[in-house]
């Protein structure tokens, strides 16, 4: 079936440091999505990609979606305390939305 | 602040007990899911409500039954569970089923905290 890992699984940074977080697809995705999950929440949307080589960016925040449509990135520039939680990367793919392993980045002042 | 509310925020049953977690929203959305998820773990897709019709439903064992009285309801009945079922559920929802055209943001709720004991 359809797997979406995501590397690293865990990071540590100071405050101020850049966050990279690498998503990977076993079959290419009609689009993907990114969550965020702060310690005891619930995934909330952040952004969806949909076209091959699209690159969007919130504030800090710069997603990218590759060209084969099978892998994905969220970069966080200058990192802050806020930015604490699980980042889930999730692919659309027949007919589900299947979640990514996860990167939880945990960031120190 | 999410638009997809689900009840009980917390919940602790025995083995043997019959309980159900609700879910309700109010964007006239016309899928619905439910997902699990356990500690430091993505969530999981369970089952999958489109146009108030079972879509997908992932080899979940039946003591979990799920049930969708209208467009804006979903239930999941839970019956003789077992410990390892001791998670987060979350429901969702989306403007229309997974596979339709792109901009199908899948909107969570808070999610039920079930401990089974």
């Amino acid at each position: 079936g359809q797997q979406v890992m995501q590397i690293p699984q865990y990071q540590h940074v100071q405050e101020g440091e850049d966050f990279t977080t690498y998503c990977n697809s076993s079959t290419t995705l009609s689009n993907i999505q990114w969550y965020k999950q702060r310690p005891g929440g619930h995934p909330v949307f952040l952004i969806q990609l949909v076209k091959s080589g699209e690159v969007k960016k919130q504030k800090r925040l710069t997603f990218q979606f590759g060209e084969a449509k099978k892998n994905s990135s969220l970069h966080i520039t200058a990192t802050q305390t806020t930015d604490v939680g699980t980042y889930f990367c999730a692919g659309l793919g027949f007919q589900k939305l299947v979640f990514g392993t996860g990167t939880r980045l945990l960031v120190s002042p | 602040d999410t638009e997809v509310t689900q009840t009980p925020k917390h919940l602790v049953m025995g083995m043997t007990n019959k309980k159900s977690l609700k879910c309700e929203q109010h964007m006239g959305h016309r899928a619905m899911y439910w997902y699990k998820q356990k500690a430091k773990k993505p969530p999981e897709l369970m089952f999958v409500y489109s146009y108030e019709k079972l879509s997908i439903n992932e080899s979940v064992p039946s003591r979990f039954s799920p049930e969708c009285p209208n467009s804006s309801l979903l239930n999941l009945h839970l019956h003789a569970l077992q410990p390892e079922d001791s998670a987060l559920y979350l429901c969702a929802s989306s403007q229309d089923h997974p596979g339709a055209a792109s901009g199908n943001t899948i909107y969570f709720g808070e999610g039920s905290w079930l401990t089974v004991v």
